[in-house]
C-alpha cells in the first residue's frame, strides 16, 4: 500500500494566522482526501483533492477557509486560514491504495491559541 | 445521507474475554464496510473489510444487511488489542471517501 508522509506533525499557532499542511505519497494515487478530527470526535471529511481541478468540499467547509492544492498525483496541501481556537484539531490526509484500501497520514495536531 | 453509528464510546473487558464492538449503518445502496484501528501514538490502519472476509489478529466482522450491522468480534481479547476502533463505510457510487463512526475505545485489562 502507499506510504504517506505528512507534515508538520504538530504546531501551535496564533489566531488569525494560517498553516499549510503537506502530504507526500510515495506513489501516484488518483484520490486524496483531507479529514478533520476534533477532540473526542470522529473523522470528518473536509474535501477531496482532485489533480488538475478544484477540490470538492463537503458541506460546512469552504475553499476560502481550507484552500487545497493538488499539483500532481503524489502531493497535496491543505491550508487552514485565519485560524481561531475552534480550528484546533487533528488534520489527516488519506489516499486510496492500489488494492483499493485506504492509507492515512500520521496526522497534524494543530493547536490555535 | 449515509451514517455510521458506534454506540459505545468505551468498552472495557478483561484479557481472555470475548469482545464485540458494535457498528450499525444507514445507507440505501450497497455499501462497503471497513474496520480501522488506531493504536496509541500510531496512525490509523486498516483492520479488515467486509469484502475480503479475512480474520485479522483474530478479529472477524460479518456484514448483516438485514440488520445493517457490521459488528467486530474477537473470541479472546488480548492486552495488545487495546486501541481506538473505527467503523467506516464507503458508498457504492458517488463520493469515494469513507464515512466514519465516532469510534470505540477498547480497553483490555490484565
Amino acid at each position: 500500500s502507499a506510504v504517506i508522509s505528512q507534515k508538520p506533525s504538530r504546531d501551535i499557532c496564533q489566531r488569525g494566522t494560517s498553516l499549510t499542511i503537506q502530504c507526500q505519497v510515495d506513489s501516484q494515487v488518483t484520490m486524496m482526501f483531507w479529514y478533520r478530527q476534533q477532540p473526542g470526535q470522529s473523522l470528518t471529511l473536509i474535501a477531496t483533492a482532485n489533480q488538475g481541478s478544484e477540490a470538492t468540499y463537503e458541506s460546512g467547509f469552504v475553499i476560502d477557509k481550507f484552500p487545497i492544492s493538488r499539483p500532481n498525483l503524489t502531493f497535496s496541501t491543505l491550508t487552514v486560514s485565519n485560524m481561531s481556537p475552534e480550528d484546533s484539531s487533528i488534520y489527516l490526509c488519506s489516499v486510496t491504495g492500489t488494492e483499493d484500501g485506504y492509507t492515512f497520514g500520521s496526522g497534524t495536531r494543530l493547536t490555535v491559541v | 445521507a449515509q451514517r455510521v453509528t458506534q454506540p459505545e464510546k468505551l468498552l472495557s473487558v478483561f484479557k481472555g474475554a470475548p469482545v464485540e464492538l458494535k457498528c450499525n449503518y444507514s445507507y440505501s445502496g450497497s455499501p462497503e464496510l471497513f474496520w480501522y484501528v488506531q493504536y496509541s501514538r500510531q496512525r490509523l490502519q486498516l483492520l479488515l473489510r467486509h469484502i475480503s472476509r479475512e480474520s485479522i489478529k483474530g478479529f472477524t466482522a460479518d456484514l448483516n444487511k438485514g440488520e445493517t450491522s457490521f459488528h467486530l468480534k474477537k473470541p479472546f481479547a488480548q492486552e495488545e488489542d487495546s486501541a481506538m476502533y473505527y467503523c467506516a463505510l464507503r458508498m457504492d457510487m458517488g463520493r469515494r471517501a469513507l464515512t466514519f463512526g465516532s469510534g470505540t475505545r477498547l480497553q483490555v485489562q490484565p
